[in-house]
């Protein structure tokens, strides 16, 4: 069992470049989410899905596009990386149960010049 | 808009003491995650507490809840080297799906 996984782990962009990060997750889990981590700011969500074929802004969306064609993934999108993009990317997946705790995956640490 | 303000943001202890971590939050939340980050690492989860006057204990770590000051505080009881990480809440905004992040405690326990 898997959990949440990121590929890939490290890049390192020029500006103006483009990329995609997968995130995978095997635990059928319906709400998916990507976070971006700056040193002290905490972690600020980019976007979310709550199902397949479903994507919502979140508090930083800016700059990123999404996509979730099937329950198992998510996608995030740079069409054109700046430097303010420099971050360390987490992806995260939940069930809808009450009770169920939120997994996330191991982070891409992304470099923009 | 869900506001989350953790503090300390940055705690260092002599092991064998005693602290707690607080994290306040402005609106209504149906429940709230506590996590622990080791540094390059990613986040694992610690507690959820689904109520309010919940109560959860883990080893060394205690965390609660109550709703109705928008409150949840993480005690450490006698500190130890292993419990230094970076410690997040994040509550669960009540209508909606999304967590929202504190900054997070950075705890240094000391020999």
């Amino acid at each position: 069992n898997a959990g949440v996984t990121q590929t890939p782990k490290f890049r390192v962009l020029k500006t103006g470049q483009s990329m995609t990060l997968l995130c995978a997750q095997d635990m059928n889990h319906e709400y998916m989410y990507w976070y971006r981590q700056d040193p002290g700011m905490g972690l600020r969500l980019i976007h979310y899905s709550v199902g397949e074929g479903t994507t919502a802004k979140g508090e930083v969306p800016d700059g990123y596009n999404v996509s979730r064609l099937k329950k198992q993934n998510f996608l995030l999108g740079l069409e054109s990386a700046a430097p303010s993009q420099t971050s360390v990317y987490f992806c995260a997946s939940r069930s809808a149960g009450v009770t169920d705790t939120q997994y996330f995956g191991p982070g891409t640490r992304l470099t923009v010049l | 808009e869900l506001k989350v303000e953790q503090n300390p943001l940055f705690l260092s202890m002599q092991e064998g003491k005693n602290y707690t971590i607080y994290c306040n939050y402005s609106t209504t939340s149906d429940r709230l995650y506590w996590y622990r980050q080791d540094p390059g690492k990613s986040l694992e989860s610690l507690f959820v507490l689904l109520s309010n006057g919940a109560v959860k204990q883990e080893g060394r770590l205690m965390a609660s809840l109550d709703t109705k000051a928008r409150l949840s505080t993480l005690h450490i009881t006698a500190a130890v080297h292993d419990l230094s990480a970076t410690y997040f809440c994040a509550p669960k905004e009540t209508s909606g799906s999304r967590l929202t992040f504190g900054e997070g405690t950075q705890l240094t326990v000391n020999p």
